[in-house]
C-alpha cells in the first residue's frame, strides 16, 4: 500500500517570501501521479497544483511549483511570493494509475503567512 | 455551475441514531468516493463507486453503508453512528480522463454523542 508523509506539521512565512512544503511518498509503481491540495479555513478542498510521475518537468501553476525527485519519491510544493490568501492547510496526495481513483493523503502542513 | 454538494453540512447526532449524507453532482462523472478527515491523519477513503451500482470498500469503510442507484447522487449512510464517527466528511467525484481533477463537496461536519 502507499503512503504519503508530510513531516512539518506547521510552517510559517512572511508575506512575499518563498517557502517549500515538503512531502514523500512510499510506491512500488512506477506510474502514478502527485497531487497538492489546499484547504484554507472555509474547509474547500482546493486542488492547487498536480504531477504525472512520468514527466521529468516540474508542474508550474502561477506562484506554484513542485520539486519532483522520482528517485528519492519527494514531491515538494514551493510558494513563491506567499500571500495572506495562501494561508490554509495544505494536503500532499498520490493516486494510482490503475483501479481505484483513490487519493491517499498525507497528514497535512498548516501554513500560516506572516504580514 | 458545476459542483458537488453536501447535506447537511452540520449534523449533530446521538449514539445509534441512523442518518444520510446526500452527495449530489451535475457533472456526469462517473467515479466518486466518500473520505473522511481527521486530525492528524488527514483523508481516508470510506467507499468508492465506479459507476451506478458499482461500489466497493476504501481504507475504512467499517460502519458506514453507501449505494449509488442514481449516476448523481452518493448517499453516505451510517446505521447506527458511534462517538468514533465523529468527523468531517467529504464526497469528491471525478470523470473517465486519468488525470480529470476530483472535485470534492463543501464537507459535512458530523458529531456523534
Amino acid at each position: 500500500a502507499q503512503t504519503v508523509t508530510q513531516s512539518q506539521p506547521e510552517m510559517s512565512v512572511q508575506e512575499a517570501e518563498t517557502v517549500t512544503l515538503s512531502c514523500t511518498y512510499d510506491t512500488s509503481e512506477s506510474d502514478y501521479y502527485l497531487f497538492w491540495y489546499k484547504q484554507p479555513p472555509s474547509r474547500q478542498m482546493i486542488l492547487v497544483i498536480r504531477q504525472e510521475a512520468y514527466k521529468q518537468q516540474n508542474a508550474t501553476e502561477n506562484r506554484f511549483s513542485v520539486n519532483f525527485q522520482k528517485a528519492a519519491k519527494s514531491f515538494s510544493l514551493k510558494i513563491s511570493d506567499s500571500q495572506l490568501g495562501d494561508a490554509a492547510m495544505y494536503f500532499c496526495a498520490y493516486r494510482s494509475e490503475n483501479g481505484n481513483e483513490k487519493l491517499t493523503f498525507g497528514t497535512g502542513t498548516r501554513l500560516t503567512i506572516i504580514p | 455551475e458545476a459542483q458537488v454538494t453536501q447535506n447537511p453540512r452540520y449534523l449533530i447526532t446521538v449514539t445509534g441514531k441512523k442518518l444520510t449524507v446526500t452527495c449530489s453532482q451535475n457533472m456526469n462523472h462517473e467515479y466518486m468516493s466518500w473520505y473522511r478527515q481527521d486530525p492528524g491523519l488527514g483523508l481516508r477513503q470510506i467507499y468508492y463507486s465506479m459507476n451506478v451500482e458499482v461500489t466497493d470498500k476504501g481504507d475504512v469503510p467499517e460502519g458506514y453503508k453507501v449505494s449509488r442507484k442514481e449516476k448523481r447522487n452518493f448517499p453516505l449512510i451510517l446505521e447506527s453512528p458511534s462517538p468514533n464517527q465523529t468527523s468531517l466528511y467529504f464526497c469528491a467525484s471525478s470523470g473517465r480522463l486519468v488525470l480529470n481533477e476530483q472535485f470534492f463537496g463543501p464537507g459535512t461536519r458530523l458529531t456523534v454523542l
